[in-house]
């Protein structure tokens, strides 16, 4: 039981550059959730998906898209990637939106040039 | 807008003496409180929840509803102690609310 799975580990993009972050799980939860980490502003809820085929902004969306692809996957995508997105990034989820414990993946470091 | 405060951004304590990492949460009614735990470089694991009323690596956290706190506490610090902690409000259909953090240091 791999839990909550992300890839890749660490990214240098530069700016204008896309790409897309991907996050699975295998523990048949409903709900997934994509935050941004950052000193001093803890952790920011980008983009969630309460179920699968609905997402949803979070505090701070702009600047990204995400994807629920299937009950497994939710991935995270940069169009024109920006120096302020640089981050860490981390994919929870959870059973169901009301049942509140996420478990988190590993995170992404992202460095945009 | 649901809020949880960390008044604490880093906290630095002795190795043996007691830590209190305070969170106060926004809510007036009775929501789902969570402690989360993230060592250096590593994904935010959960160190408990206040329905548990379990202790986690001798962590324990007091509900108390008069003054919306959630205080974390553990009588005496390690130095595997060294971590960021986040407190959590979950409201009814509303999405899990964090706080901001509060970055422990255990001086040995």
């Amino acid at each position: 039981n791999a839990g909550v799975t992300q890839t890749p580990k660490f990214q240098v993009l530069k700016t204008g550059q896309s790409m897309t972050l991907q996050c699975a799980q295998d523990m048949n939860h409903n709900s997934m959730y994509w935050y941004r980490q950052d000193p001093g502003m803890g952790l920011r809820l980008i983009y969630y998906s309460a179920s699968e085929g609905t997402t949803d902004k979070g505090e701070v969306p702009n600047g990204y898209n995400v994807s629920r692809l299937n009950k497994r996957e939710f991935s995270l995508r940069l169009e024109s990637a920006a120096p302020s997105q640089t981050s860490v990034y981390f994919c929870a989820s959870s059973e169901s939106y009301t049942r509140k414990t996420q478990y988190f993946g590993p995170g992404t470091r992202l460095l945009v040039l | 807008a649901q809020r949880v405060t960390q008044p604490e951004k880093l906290l630095s304590v002795f190795k043996g003496a007691p830590v209190e990492l305070k969170c106060n949460y926004s809510y007036s009614g009775s929501p789902e409180l969570f402690w989360y735990v993230q060592y250096s470089r590593q994904r935010l694991q959960l160190l408990l929840r206040h329905i548990s009323r379990e202790s986690i690596k001798g962590f324990t956290a007091d509900l108390n509803k008069g003054e919306t706190s959630f205080h974390l506490k553990k009588p005496f610090a390690q130095e595997e102690d060294s971590a960021m902690y986040y407190c959590a409000q979950g409201v009814g259909n509303e999405k899990l609310t964090f706080g901001t953090g509060t970055r422990l240091t255990i001086i040995p």
